[in-house]
């Protein structure tokens, strides 16, 4: 079945650790993002990337950092956790000319 | 510009109603509104989207009214669930196919 993956579902690490949260879709999609969520439910565009090799930041600053080396993989990488990155982390993706995005089931990450 | 403003904040209605929440935008550049649904412990799903070139979508009980002039669109959540208790965002996009969401309304059904 197409879908969209994200793993861990729940991360508990502690200040100064390196993180990578992993996203994949099986869709074949070609535009992924990530996007994060806070206790106030707004979501916040932090990357995106309309292709292979191809990774844009978004609208909310953010120290995190993304790769696209294929198609279906987008992860995120915190090279050093702090607290102030609590939260949760949505990823989703969009086929070729399709506005609606899929999201994964999130990311709850919590730095302590 | 790039601004979706959406209220209410959360809103109750009694099983049967009418649940309605709104949205406006600013970016006349934006050409595409979505509603997604999200339920605790998920991700969003997209519920139903609508373009400016109509000023009503249905979809079940689930309405998307559309006002180009105002640069407002709303949700209408006819005959309201328990099972419709979620939290729903109001989204736009143009040409760059980044969606800006809305800040959120959580959307409870009584019994």
């Amino acid at each position: 079945e197409a879908d969209i993956y994200q793993t861990p579902r729940y991360l508990v690490i502690g200040t100064g650790k390196k993180i990578t949260l992993e996203c994949s879709q099986t869709m074949g999609h070609d535009k992924m993002y990530w996007y994060q969520q806070d206790p106030g439910m707004e979501l916040h565009l932090i990357h995106y990337s309309y292709g292979v090799n191809s990774t844009e930041k978004g609208d909310l600053s953010s120290e995190s950092t993304v790769s696209r080396i294929r198609t279906e993989h987008f992860p995120l990488t915190l090279e050093s956790a702090r607290p102030s990155h609590t939260s949760q982390y949505l990823c989703a993706s969009s086929g070729p000319g399709v506005y609606g995005y899929t999201f994964g089931s999130g990311t709850r990450l919590t730095v302590v | 510009q790039q601004q979706v403003k959406q209220s209410p904040q959360s809103l109750i209605v009694q099983k049967g109603g009418i649940s309605i929440i709104n949205c406006a935008y600013e970016n006349t550049a934006f050409d595409y509104f979505p509603w997604y649904q999200q339920f605790p412990g998920k991700g969003p799903a997209l519920l139903i989207a609508i373009r400016p070139d109509v000023s009503e979508k249905k979809e079940g009980r689930f309405t998307i009214s559309f006002n180009k002039s105002a640069k407002q669109f709303s949700l209408h959540i006819m005959d309201s669930q328990p099972g419709d208790s979620a939290t729903y965002f109001c989204a736009a996009t143009g040409s760059s196919y980044k969606l800006i969401f809305g800040s959120g309304t959580r959307l409870l059904v009584r019994p």
